[in-house]
């Protein structure tokens, strides 16, 4: 079972309308990562989070805005996106020493109408 | 671009071992070579990492060729719950930063 959580599981959202994905992970780890999965691409990763600090955000849209409170939790907010939006959002966590073994949630499935 | 190159898919019978190979000739001397999979309808799951030598696990078994341009990814006996895709990663590691990146990975199918 995984230490990872991530709510909803499943969201449907118009192009105007504003979500959040909420990820929380109960291993005490201190790095957050957000990836997308989408059919036809592998994973990507979106944002890293060390030690409540963004490191990493790999050339994402401002449509999408990570938030991570503490080192527990993280977030993506989600406004005004496009149908090809549309993917698995998969949240991960790891210690920072090894950052190699990450643990990934089962992902939110996003369908944008 | 993924710096790494798999198969896209294999198959295996149930209980028999399996050997999931990768190319990555363009790896460093001091990347690690790390293995993840995902099972159906979950997130990806670590399942070993190494350098030079080989490993071995609970889950699976990590060859590393001498040159290190490939390696491969042993199941010792397949089983149903096995049936995944099998992702050989490249992982980079910097200041603040740490990268997995995935490939198309292999999807392996487990037939009873």
């Amino acid at each position: 079972e995984t230490g990872v959580t991530q709510t909803p599981r499943h969201l449907v959202m118009g192009m105007t309308n504003k979500k959040s994905l909420k990820c929380e992970q109960h291993l005490g780890h201190n790095a957050m990562y957000w990836y997308k999965q989408s059919a036809k691409k592998p994973l990507e990763l979106m944002f890293v989070y060390n030690f409540k600090e963004q490191t990493e955000n790999n050339s994402v849209p401002s449509r999408f805005s990570p938030e991570c409170p503490n080192s527990s939790h993280l977030f993506l907010h989600l406004h005004t996106l496009q149908p090809e939006d549309s993917a698995l959002y998969l949240c991960a966590s790891s210690s920072r020493d090894r950052a190699y073994e990450q643990y990934f949630g089962p992902g939110t499935r996003l369908t944008v109408t | 671009d993924a710096k790494t190159t798999q198969p896209n898919s294999m198959e295996s019978n149930e209980e028999e071992p399996v050997h999931l190979p990768c190319n990555h000739s363009t790896i460093s001397g001091t990347d690690y070579i790390h293995w993840y999979r995902q099972l159906p309808s979950q997130g990806p799951e670590y399942v070993i990492h190494g350098l030079t030598s080989n490993v071995n696990n609970r889950m699976a078994s990590l060859a590393i060729a001498e040159d290190r341009k490939s390696s491969t990814l042993i199941l010792h006996r397949a089983t149903l719950r096995d049936a995944a895709v099998y992702y050989c990663i490249d992982f980079i590691s910097g200041a603040g930063s740490y990268q997995l990146t995935f490939g198309k990975g292999t999807k392996l199918s487990v037939i009873p």
